[in-house]
C-alpha cells in the first residue's frame, strides 16, 4: 500500500490567513492526488483532483499543487466555513488510501 | 443529483456479520463508468478505503479485509451492499457509500452517502 504522510498534524490559524497543507506519498503517484474538506458529523468534500483541478463548486481559493512524492493545498485567504479536517488522497493504485488529516483549527 | 444512503444495523456484537446497503437514486449502479466504492472511518481516524465494484460487476478489496468482506450488488433495486464478516471492535467506524469515476478521471469520489455509525460491543 502507499502509505501517505500529511503536514502538519494541526494548523492554528485566524480568517484572512493563508493555509498550506503537505501531502508525501510513500511512492511516485504521479498527479493522481485528491483533497477533501471534512467537517464533524459530515461526510468528506471532494475539493480537488488530479493534484489541481477544482471540483465543481469548491471556491477558488482553494488550490493544489505538486507531483510524484510531494503535493501541497494551499488556502489562499481562510473563511470562517474553512475551519475543518482536511485529507489527502492517492488513487494511483489500489487499495486508495488516505493521509492522517491536518485539522485547520482557530487561532 | 446522484444520492447515496446507507442503511442497516447499527449494533453489532463481536463475531456477527456487519451487512449495509446502500440506496442510490440518481444514478444507475450497473451502467456508466463509476466504482461503487465502500468505505470507513474509525471514530477520530483517517478514512480506509474497503472495496469497490465497478458497474461491470468487478470487484476490488483492499488485502487488509478481503477474507471477510463481499460487495454485491441489486441492480433491480439499484443497491449496493457491504458485508463484513467475524466483526470486532475495530470494526466500530462510520461506514460510507460512495460513488467514484474510473481511471479515465482520476477515480476521483464525488459522492458520498451521509454515513453509517457501526458499533461493535459485547
Amino acid at each position: 500500500d502507499i502509505q501517505m504522510t500529511q503536514s502538519p498534524s494541526v494548523v492554528s490559524a485566524s480568517v484572512g490567513d493563508r493555509v498550506t497543507i503537505t501531502c508525501r506519498p510513500s511512492h511516485d503517484i504521479a498527479n493522481w492526488l485528491a483533497w477533501f474538506q471534512q467537517k464533524p458529523g459530515t461526510a468528506p468534500k471532494l475539493l480537488i483532483y488530479a493534484t489541481s483541478s477544482l471540483q465543481g463548486g469548491v471556491p477558488p481559493r482553494f488550490s493544489g499543487s505538486g507531483s510524484g512524492t510531494e503535493f501541497t493545498l494551499t488556502i489562499s485567504s481562510l473563511q470562517a466555513e474553512d475551519f475543518a479536517t482536511y485529507y489527502c488522497q492517492q488513487t494511483n493504485s489500489f487499495p486508495w488510501t488516505f493521509g492522517q488529516g491536518t485539522k485547520v483549527e482557530v487561532k | 443529483q446522484v444520492r447515496l444512503q446507507e442503511s442497516g444495523p447499527r449494533l453489532m456484537k463481536p463475531s456477527e456479520t456487519l451487512s449495509l446497503s446502500c440506496i442510490v437514486s440518481g444514478g444507475s449502479v450497473s451502467s456508466g463508468s463509476y466504482y461503487w466504492t465502500w468505505f470507513r472511518q474509525p471514530p477520530g481516524k483517517a478514512l480506509e478505503v474497503i472495496g469497490n465494484m465497478y458497474q461491470t460487476g468487478t470487484t476490488r478489496y483492499n488485502p487488509s479485509l478481503r477474507s471477510r468482506v463481499t460487495i454485491s450488488r441489486d441492480t433491480s433495486k439499484n443497491q449496493f451492499y457491504l458485508q463484513v464478516t467475524s466483526v470486532t471492535t475495530a470494526d466500530t467506524a462510520v461506514y460510507y457509500c460512495a460513488r467514484a469515476r474510473d481511471g479515465n478521471d482520476y477515480h476521483r469520489v464525488e459522492y458520498w452517502g451521509q454515513g453509517a455509525l457501526v458499533t461493535v460491543s459485547a
